[in-house]
């Protein structure tokens, strides 16, 4: 089974400029998950999907932030304009739907954001 | 509000034993889970308690006291490859909306 795939793995961009990250989620898994780690500090969540719908986004930082899952497959998040702060790793994560013995997210290797 | 807390950073000895510990403040509290992360790779389940007490997976054993807000995960039989990064955390309100520790990184020495 193919795990959680996120492209790029690392993209360095300079400020106000705009970056959209991808991830693909374990084929059949309805919940999508976005989390960050900004230097020195925790992975922190941002929005969670339940196929196409944005079941809670209430850790998204800003309006400069935009995610979308159309079609209830893969995401896409957006950055624009990016600010330096926004420098950070940005990780996906899946899970499928069901008894809450299958409670476990599956992570992606993260794509690595450099604002310059 | 919503807290965990973990060691920084530890060393330990190959075929040791280690105990890192994790101590969390959330609300809406659904269960702990440990993840291992090497660096660059993605985090990597390895253990999720709901209920007090210990569950053990082989070399790794994790223990929940949900009254004194206390984890820990155990590695037994340490080995270099468990050099790597532990994250604790908390899943606040049940819909894997994790609240994570900052880590702590473990370096396994010969």
């Amino acid at each position: 089974e193919a795990g959680v795939t996120q492209f790029p793995s690392h993209s360095v961009i300079e400020k106000g400029q705009t970056v959209t990250l991808r991830c693909d989620p374990i084929s059949g898994h309805d919940n999508l998950y976005w989390y960050r780690r900004v230097m020195g500090k925790e992975i922190k969540f941002l929005l969670h999907f339940v196929k196409e719908s944005k079941q809670d986004e209430s850790g998204m930082p800003n309006n400069r932030f935009l995610a979308e899952r159309t079609g209830g497959t893969y995401s896409t998040l957006k950055v624009q304009p990016a600010e330096l702060e926004d420098s950070g790793v940005y990780f996906c994560a899946s899970k499928e739907s069901g008894a809450s013995g299958a409670n476990v997210l599956t992570f992606g290797a993260g794509s690595r954001l450099t604002v310059l | 509000g919503q807290n965990i807390d973990q060691p920084t950073e530890m060393t330990a000895t190959e075929g040791a034993i280690v105990q890192i510990n994790c101590t969390y403040q959330t609300s809406g509290f659904n269960g702990l889970f440990w993840y291992q992360q090497h660096a660059g790779e993605a985090p990597t389940f390895l253990s999720y308690n709901v209920l007090d007490g210990l569950e053990e997976k082989g070399r790794f054993s994790s223990f929940l006291s949900r009254s004194k807000g206390y984890s820990y995960l155990l590695l037994k039989e340490l080995q270099m490859k468990d050099s790597a990064s532990y994250l604790c955390a908390g899943d606040s309100g049940g819909y894997n909306k994790l609240i994570f520790g900052a880590g702590t990184r473990l370096a396994v020495h010969p």
